[in-house]
């Protein structure tokens, strides 16, 4: 079975502590999402990856970083500087990161901050 | 500034009746529109999608209407169907990382 895997469904952590989300992919897709969502807010943008070993920011990466060392394999780190960092995270991967090509999205992974 | 606006966070509509969600852009350089549909504490998935060279798209009970001239699309249900109850996001690029809408959450009343 081909998709997307994320990996723990829910997450606590106490402040100030970093925290990894797993995103694991086996669709073969070069490019590979992190996107944040809030009540009200939609999808947002905080990194993406066209190939492996390479990563640029999305709209709101501050506070967080990444790896692409796998094809397969894209984790995000929410770190301490992350002043607002409950939401629900989503992972995503596409044949490219051409907007013509869908994106198959993982079941997320919500983080509390205690 | 918002891209691309999603102006109803919510509609209401009872099975059988017709569903039609909005969705507006600003960008004149966007030329590929989609549709996600999204089930509380689940990933998104695609739903339907329309290039700029089509006004429209048809895919079952599913269709999307692109309005150009008026940066302007729509997507209709036909007929609503309790499952159909979800939150939809429009999403608009042009050969690259598509913007999303904030969504609109469709709630279909037996």
């Amino acid at each position: 079975d081909g998709g997307i895997t994320q990996s723990p469904k829910y997450l606590f952590r106490k402040e100030g502590q970093n925290v990894t989300l797993s995103c694991e992919q086996n669709l073969n897709h070069d490019a590979m999402y992190w996107y944040r969502q809030d009540p009200g807010q939609g999808l947002r943008l905080i990194y993406y990856s066209q190939i492996v070993n390479d990563f640029q920011k999305g709209d709101i990466a501050e506070g967080y970083s990444v790896s692409r060392e796998k094809k397969e394999s894209f984790p995000l780190t929410v770190t301490s500087a992350q002043k607002n960092p409950t939401a629900f995270y989503l992972c995503a991967s596409s044949i490219d990161t051409g907007v013509y090509n869908e994106q198959f999205f993982g079941p997320g992974t919500r983080l509390t901050v205690l | 500034d918002q891209q691309v606006k999603q102006n109803s966070p919510s509609l209401s509509v009872q099975e059988g009746r017709i569903s039609i969600l909005n969705c507006d852009y600003t960008n004149s350089m966007f030329d590929y529109f989609l549709w996600y549909k999204k089930y509380p504490a689940e990933g998104p998935t695609f739903l339907i999608s329309i290039s700029s060279i089509k006004d429209k798209n048809e895919d079952g009970r599913f269709t999307v209407f692109l309005n150009k001239s008026a940066k302007h699309l729509s997507l209709h249900i036909v007929p609503s169907q309790p499952g159909d109850s979800a939150v939809y996001f429009c999403a608009a690029g042009g050969s690259y990382i598509p913007t999303f809408g904030r969504g609109t959450s469709l709630i279909v009343h037996p």
